[in-house]
């Protein structure tokens, strides 16, 4: 069954940094999304796009944070200067609406971002 | 506003025991609702959704959840439980459709004991 893959598993980073993060969404997909989990809490939606602009995004998602589809099959996440608050899971998911509006989002493994 | 309440942060069965994790919802109209579940170290993994029809919808590994529009409830429920079904078990909603944004609840740690 087609994955949703992200890269890479564990970044560390040094805060006021940038980081990237990587996904791959499943081939047909044309929805993308980027969500977190900080430890212990709730997993929280960040971003969705689709049709290679943002169509939604929470709150949470402030100047700070920015999401590019570069080419036909990557989908990334960069914060700019990171935070130490920006420690947490960060999972890619991907949905494909063409099916009906009921498919659901499929999610990667997530990468865990560690703050120093 | 959009809400999704796991009032059990925990919940402990024996192997062989039916489980219940409990689900209730909060929406403004007709919810999409969806069971997730996370092993360790690994992603979100689609269990089952309910978007209109029956109540009682049936998914992945022998589960199944009960939508009651009523008690605003959506719990999951399997007849006999496993020990690999250990895990972490998030109920999700969106509007409007699958694509929308997901609003998770907080989690459920399901524990199942030999």
């Amino acid at each position: 069954e087609p994955e949703v893959t992200q890269t890479p598993s564990h970044q560390v980073t040094q805060m006021g940094q940038e980081v990237i993060l990587r996904c791959v969404p499943i081939s047909n997909h044309l929805y993308f999304y980027w969500y977190r989990q900080i430890l212990g809490q709730k997993v929280e939606f960040l971003v969705s796009f689709y049709n290679n602009e943002i169509s939604e995004k929470s709150e949470i998602f402030d100047d700070q944070f920015s999401v590019e589809r570069p080419d036909g099959s990557n989908f990334t996440l960069k914060i700019r200067s990171t935070k130490l608050e920006d420690s947490a899971m960060y999972f890619c998911a991907s949905s494909d609406p063409r099916g009906g509006s009921n498919q659901p989002q499929h999610f990667g493994d997530g990468t865990r971002l560690s703050i120093l | 506003a959009q809400s999704v309440a796991q009032p059990e942060d925990q919940v402990n069965v024996a192997e062989g025991n039916p489980l219940t994790v409990k689900c209730t919802y909060s929406v403004s109209g007709n919810p999409y609702l969806f069971w997730y579940v996370q092993y360790p170290n690994r992603g979100l993994q689609f269990l089952l959704k309910y978007i209109t029809g029956d109540n009682l919808v049936k998914g992945s590994y022998g589960f199944e959840a009960e939508f009651n529009k009523s008690q605003t409830s959506f719990h999951l429920k399997k007849p006999s439980a496993l020990v690999s079904d250990s895990a972490l078990y998030f109920c999700a909603v969106t509007m409007y459709s699958s694509a929308s944004k997901i609003i998770f609840g907080s989690g459920t740690r399901l524990s199942i004991r030999p």
